[in-house]
């Protein structure tokens, strides 16, 4: 069956340094891949998304390219904030586009 | 309000109590989920439909029942709670246009004593 891993967590970085989560996948087919964000206290949000391999999502200053070769989906930003602290969550659609699959999320605090 | 509630937010059970989590969408959209969040699992699918009157078990089905005799609503029911059944429980929903995101709840948190 499908499912998503992630780098184990949690995360914690100093303000303006640079974030990288990894994220792998199995699946059949060409799965659609997503980024959500969980803020304290709140549900997941959509961060960004990629349907095809070699796309490239963005959003919020935050990338991640589909990369069908390594199974890979990982989620980076340049300089991050304190307001990034939220549990990140890889995701994808099986082929049939009807069930989300999540890895286990990775909980990210930036320090000032 | 436009978009999905779910209700209550907070919910504390005794073991062997009936609880109903209920979740509302005004969107229409045909997809329906309930997934629980556990430390270290991650979000694990319950349950989910696609449409009115049409629901397929997810990952981790067993002690839960769910219904959807409308669009918009799709309620979360144990029959009988256990501890194990403690957790953050999370309803979404999406259209049926392949790729769209889909759309979260805030949350309940469950309780079982």
């Amino acid at each position: 069956g499908n499912s998503v891993t992630q780098m184990e967590g949690p995360v914690t970085l100093s303000e303006e340094a640079f974030l990288t989560i990894n994220c792998t996948y199995t699946a059949t087919g060409y799965p659609s891949l997503f980024w959500y964000v969980q803020y304290p206290g709140e549900g997941l949000q959509l961060l960004l998304k990629a349907t095809k391999a070699d796309d490239k999502g963005s959003n919020k200053g935050f990338e991640a390219t589909y990369r069908k070769e390594t199974t890979s989906f990982h989620l980076e930003k340049g300089s991050v904030q304190v307001s990034d602290s939220a549990v990140y969550f890889c995701a994808l659609y099986e082929t049939s586009g009807s069930r989300l699959t999540f890895g286990e999320g990775t909980q990210l605090t930036v320090n000032p | 309000d436009a978009g999905i509630t779910q209700s209550p937010r907070y919910k504390i059970t005794e073991t062997g109590r009936q609880v109903t989590l209920m979740c509302h969408q005004t969107w229409s959209h045909s997809y329906m989920f309930w997934y629980r969040q556990d430390l270290g699992h991650g979000l694990r699918l319950i349950y989910y439909s696609a449409a009115a009157d049409i629901t397929d078990k997810g990952e981790v089905p067993d002690g839960y029942v769910v219904s959807r005799s409308k669009t918009e609503n799709f309620p979360l029911t144990l029959e009988s709670a256990t501890r194990s059944q403690t957790s953050v429980y999370f309803c979404a929903s999406r259209s049926p246009v392949q790729n769209t995101e889909a759309f979260f709840g805030q949350g309940t948190r469950l309780t079982v004593v």
